[in-house]
């Protein structure tokens, strides 16, 4: 596609269910990335994929926190047991490589709202 | 460790005035890079310039200039006659090397402007 397409862009959960949020990348893109955006918290890394493999899942804040990606393309984060704190918008980027110099596109972000 | 400050929060200006939303960052890095991205309401993150820690031309696109300068750390962002259009966050961020591909940004809280008509 022409952008960073995440879905869905707004989820509010209950307490303890598992979600699971989809991040497609812009085409040709080998490296993506997961971010958290919570309120005043900017923007925290959470794991890098370059193809289907996760050199860097240093970010992920819990054992619930996993993510996937198939066919070098699609990525799939799933929160298992979801917490209240859980509760953030979760960006998702790709860009056309993973070297130092590569700037990122970012989706626009699913908001999970944990209840 | 690397940390990327923008120590202001919130501007607030009116349609025309020139602003400056500034950057600090902290790196051992000898190399590394520097971003900034703009968040408008619509929630995705836009990105505006990447600059590389051996080049310290300062660099202008449009109404957008940014002033890069090692000995102070700083990579700060200015928008002249700015438009309610440029209302956003901006962030600045900095590239984190590591080895084979990794690679992540390190993020500032972000600059809240809003440019009043």
């Amino acid at each position: 596609g022409a952008g960073v397409s995440q879905s869905p862009s707004n989820k509010v959960t209950e307490k303890g269910k598992d979600v699971e949020l989809r991040c497609d990348p812009i085409s040709g893109h080998t490296a993506l990335y997961w971010y958290r955006q919570s309120l005043g918290q900017g923007l925290e890394f959470l794991i890098y994929f370059q193809g289907n493999s996760a050199p860097d899942k240093s970010g992920l804040p819990s054992d619930r926190f996993s993510a996937e990606r198939t066919g070098g393309s699609v990525s799939t984060l799933t929160i298992q047991r979801t917490q209240q704190e859980d509760s953030a918008v979760y960006l998702c980027a790709s860009s056309y490589g993973g070297g130092l110099n590569t700037e990122a596109f970012f989706g626009q972000g699913t908001r999970l709202t944990v209840v | 460790a690397q940390k990327v400050t923008q120590a202001q929060t919130e501007i607030s200006v009116v349609e025309k005035e020139d602003v400056t939303l500034d950057c600090v960052y902290e790196t051992r890095d000898t190399t590394y890079y520097l971003f900034w991205y703009k968040q408008p309401p619509s929630g995705e993150l836009v990105f505006l310039i990447r600059r590389n820690s051996f080049d310290e031309q300062n660099e202008i696109s449009g109404r957008y200039s940014w002033n890069f300068q090692k000995s102070t750390s700083s990579f700060n962002f200015t928008i002249t006659a700015s438009q309610v259009v440029d209302s956003a966050v901006y962030f600045c961020a900095l590239s984190e090397g590591g080895a084979g591909n990794n690679r992540k940004l390190i993020w500032g809280l972000g600059t809240s402007l809003a440019v009043n008509p």
